[in-house]
């Protein structure tokens, strides 16, 4: 059952440009999530974060906005670099569970074009 | 500070073999978790130790185990390898257990079965 959902396997943005990334998520507990960014022969790398108790969290180019009642968050990066080509993974948890764990999406591949 | 490491890197083995995989998690850190990543899969979560104790596991045949010692290291091991399990597994440490604190993830062991 994927708790976590990111519907578009790729996308492809011009160089300057917004890059949109979407996720949506299906268990109404989970109160964190996460951006990861993989390139291919490297483990997945931390991006951003953000609390259930924010709609919104910046760190430079990188905006991520939570929709809770939509169960939606998106990551947005401002201006899209060449080097932000990788996959990018949604990751949601629940925080203070006891028995927590991270649970991802299936991944979004950002290629940015000069 | 030295970030996650996992060996080996690559590794290849024929079915029925057994296989055993090394994780060092950054220093300081005491919970290490396991995820497996196939194409189109994302990343599938194995299981997930803190202080020696396996906290957490997913929905993975009894084949796939694993352990954590005292200095927090870990390994997986995979006995009688079918060609499914041919995967790149990860390996992501935190300071804390992963629903209170971020996850850093290693490369990667990339397993071929033959």
């Amino acid at each position: 059952d994927q708790q976590v959902k990111q519907n578009s396997p790729s996308l492809s943005v011009q160089e300057g440009r917004i890059s949109i990334l979407n996720c949506d998520y299906t268990n109404s507990m989970f109160d964190y999530f996460l951006w990861y960014k993989k390139y291919p022969a490297e483990g997945p790398t931390f991006l951003i974060s953000i609390s259930s108790i924010k709609d919104k969290n910046e760190d430079g180019r990188f905006t991520v906005f939570l929709n809770k009642s939509a169960k939606h968050l998106s990551l947005h990066i401002v201006p899209s670099q060449p080097g932000d080509s990788a996959v990018y993974f949604c990751a949601a948890s629940k925080r203070g569970s006891t028995l927590g764990r991270l649970y991802f999406g299936r991944g979004t591949q950002l290629t940015v074009w000069p | 500070k030295a970030g996650v490491t996992q060996t080996p890197r690559y590794l290849i083995k024929t079915r029925g073999q057994q296989v055993t995989l090394s994780c060092s998690p950054i220093s300081g850190h005491r919970s290490v978790s396991w995820y497996q990543q196939t194409p189109g899969q994302g990343l599938q979560f194995l299981f997930e130790y803190f202080s020696e104790t396996q906290r957490n596991k997913g929905n993975f045949p009894g084949r796939f185990s694993g352990r954590q010692f005292s200095n927090s290291r870990s390994e997986m091991n995979v006995s009688t390898l079918e060609l499914g399990d041919s995967a790149l597994y990860l390996c992501a440490s935190s300071l804390a257990v992963p629903s209170q604190d971020t996850q850093y993830f290693g490369p990667g062991t990339r397993l071929t079965v033959l």
